[in-house]
């Protein structure tokens, strides 16, 4: 049973356009969205995340939308750069309200290829 | 800052062999996890450590899989005997208790060939 999907195994985007990689949860207990950035043979690296108190959070050319109702999130990066070219993780988590959080759920990935 | 340390890089061993990976987190992270990555599929959680106690193991097969963290800070995940399934890569990472919410900081992962 997947908690978090993400759909589309890989997408290729030209260099300078908008890349948008979508994720869709079905666990209503997560609060909590963030999205990873893995290189070949390295670990995953955070990249931004985003509450469920909120619908959008912006970090430079990063912006993570959150559509509670429809329990989907997107990650938009523009523009879009050769570096960014990476396989990108969905996570979510349960946030406690005393601190502290489940550990995270990912889904499988997208790998996003910038094209040249 | 240090990141998180883990070895083996890399571990070729036959089935029903034995097999341990060490892991030490960043200073201060009280929080430990262990995920296993299988080729194409996203990490899933195996444990979850808060300082030296265990928060979170329902997703860790006992009968062959255990784990440690003596002292609240390394911690070492031992499979025993391995199965071809047990094939991935195996991924630590640390995180300030209550911290940046849920953000974790993962090392390069240790992967296993099960033969």
């Amino acid at each position: 049973d997947q908690q978090v999907k993400q759909n589309s195994p890989s997408l290729s985007v030209q260099e300078g356009r908008i890349s948008i990689l979508n994720c869709d949860y079905t666990n209503s207990m997560f609060d909590y969205f963030l999205w990873y950035k893995k290189y070949p043979a390295e670990g995953p690296t955070f990249l931004i995340s985003i509450s469920s108190i909120k619908d959008k959070n912006e970090d430079g050319r990063f912006t993570v939308f959150l559509n509670k109702s429809a329990k989907h999130l997107s990650l938009h990066i523009v523009p879009s750069q050769p570096g960014d070219s990476a396989v990108y993780f969905c996570a979510a988590s349960h946030m406690y309200s005393g601190g502290g959080a489940d550990g995270l759920t990912f889904g499988k990935g997208t790998h996003l290829i910038i094209q040249p | 800052e240090a990141g998180v340390a883990q070895s083996p890089r890399y571990k070729i061993i036959e089935k029903r062999q034995s097999v341990a990976f060490w892991c030490n987190p960043i200073s201060g992270h009280a929080t430990l996890y262990w995920y296993q990555q299988i080729l194409g599929q996203g990490p899933k959680l195996l444990i979850q450590f808060q300082n030296n106690g265990v928060v979170d193991d329902s997703q860790l097969p006992k009968d062959r899989f255990s784990a440690e963290r003596l002292k609240g800070v390394d911690s070492t995940l031992k499979i025993q005997p391995a199965k071809l399934e047990d094939s991935a890569v195996y991924l630590c990472a640390s995180s300030l208790a209550g911290g940046q919410a849920g953000e974790l900081f993962f090392g390069e992962g240790s992967r296993l060939t099960v033969l």
